[in-house]
């Protein structure tokens, strides 16, 4: 099985604050996603990358940027944290194309 | 338009019953159908895949695509309160990485 792992489940900092959160997937996947999801505005794509050190923007990057060093971990980094980016974020990865996307369990984030 | 419509819900049946899910989509190139199953404070789950037009049973799953209609459903015969969750569709363009997600309906099993 699949197996996404992010680092945290629930996280609270302040605005101003620069925060990383961290996901890895075991299945040696090319592509892999950070998602936010907000009540009634669904699943919002920030970023994504199909290989290591390449990223592409999604529907929402503003205010976000990725890392990928390596091709099972890909990180998420709120520049300054603002208390708009309180948020569920979701990490997923898939194979190279056609593939369906596998999620961990998510990070709640709040920022005060 | 949305890209991906799905009726929100609540959608509330009781046990036993045969719950019908859907979604309309707009894009033609749409190849690949999946349908994601998310309980409550987790992550959503694979729950089935499908290429193209056709049915596709996995238990008391079936997922439906009609591509003429560009329609796409999910059944679930004898519901159980356990399938009380958010179910998302999301179609992918074949060749694509990046998925559509519709808005999710929020199924409840009353025992």
């Amino acid at each position: 099985d699949v197996k996404v792992t992010q680092s945290s489940r629930y996280l609270v900092k302040r605005t101003g604050e620069k925060v990383f959160l961290e996901c890895v997937q075991d299945m040696d996947h090319e592509n892999m996603f950070w998602y936010r999801q907000d009540p009634g505005l669904g699943l919002r794509l920030i970023y994504f990358s199909y290989d290591v050190k390449m990223k592409e923007k999604g529907d929402i990057p503003e205010g976000y940027s990725v890392s990928r060093e390596k091709k099972e971990r890909f990180s998420l980094i709120l520049e300054s944290a603002s208390t708009n980016q309180t948020s569920m974020y979701l990490c997923a990865s898939s194979g190279l194309v056609d593939q369906p996307q596998h999620f961990g369990d998510g990070t709640r984030l709040s920022i005060l | 338009q949305k890209e991906v419509e799905q009726d929100p819900g609540p959608l509330s049946v009781p046990e036993g019953a045969i719950v019908s899910l859907n979604c309309t989509y707009s894009n033609s190139a749409f190849q690949y159908f999946m349908w994601y199953r998310q309980y409550s404070r987790k992550g959503p789950e694979l729950l089935m895949y499908t290429y193209s037009s056709g049915n596709k049973e996995d238990g008391r799953f079936t997922a439906q695509v009609d591509k003429s209609s560009k329609y796409i459903s999910l059944f679930i015969r004898d519901s159980q309160p356990s399938d009380s969750a958010t179910y998302l569709c999301a179609p992918l363009i074949q060749g694509a990485q990046k998925l559509v997600f519709g808005q999710g309906t929020r199924l409840t099993i009353n025992p």
